[in-house]
């Protein structure tokens, strides 16, 4: 069965450092996502991302995020300096079109800022 | 924008009996209602969904009901196992957005 995958499963980095993480959605889906977990919280929407560009972003895909899907394969996160509180799982997921609404989430990437 | 908010953050049950988890939302334009289920370290992953036009959808020991007028859908869990225990997210879907809000979450433990 077709899956999203995430990588890395884990960074750390320093406080002020860029972090890119990357997904490869599943290749017939058109809708790509991001969304963040702080620990033992929700499930937060930042971005999703349609036909090479941002169809919608929360108030928390400041200045500091960016999206970029490079190729036909990679949809990617880039968070420019880091802070504290980016430390969070990151979710990528994709779906068919935007009326199915199932998200097929990546098993996440896990970003530690120290 | 969307707020979804859901109740009870968290859930305690013995085995064998049932649990209701409640959500409610705000934007009457959203048409697609998952829940999904978060294992300890792991993803969301779907269990069951309902669609606007649909007041209720079951699968196996899994329901949920829509109240569209109300603005408030909820997941019925029967005859519970300790593997239920998990973090459930209702989330209310925006197609026009094309996005998904989620709501809090709760936690669900089943006692053996």
């Amino acid at each position: 069965e077709p899956e999203v995958t995430q990588t890395p499963s884990h960074q750390v980095t320093q406080m002020g450092q860029e972090v890119i993480l990357r997904c490869v959605p599943i290749s017939n889906h058109l809708y790509f996502y991001w969304y963040r977990q702080i620990l033992g919280q929700k499930v937060e929407f930042l971005v999703s991302f349609y036909n090479n560009e941002i169809s919608e972003k929360s108030e928390i895909f400041d200045d500091q995020f960016s999206v970029e899907r490079p190729d036909g394969s990679n949809f990617t996160l880039k968070i420019r300096s880091t802070k504290l509180e980016d430390s969070a799982m990151y979710f990528c997921a994709s779906t068919r079109d935007s009326n199915t609404g199932e998200l097929f989430f990546g098993e996440g990437s896990r970003l530690t800022v120290l | 924008g969307e707020n979804v908010e859901q109740h009870p953050s968290t859930l305690s049950v013995q085995e064998g009996d049932s649990a209701v988890i409640k959500c409610t939302y705000s934007d009457s334009a959203s048409n697609y209602f998952p829940w999904y289920k978060q294992e300890l370290g792991k993803r969301p992953q779907l269990i069951i969904d309902i669609r606007s036009n649909v007041g209720e959808k079951k699968d196996q020991r899994i329901a949920v009901t829509l109240n569209k007028t109300a603005k408030h859908f909820s997941l019925h869990i029967t005859e519970t196992q300790p593997e239920d225990s998990a973090v459930y997210f209702c989330a209310a879907h925006h197609t026009n957005a094309g996005k998904s809000t989620f709501g809090d979450g709760t936690t669900l433990t089943v006692k053996p």
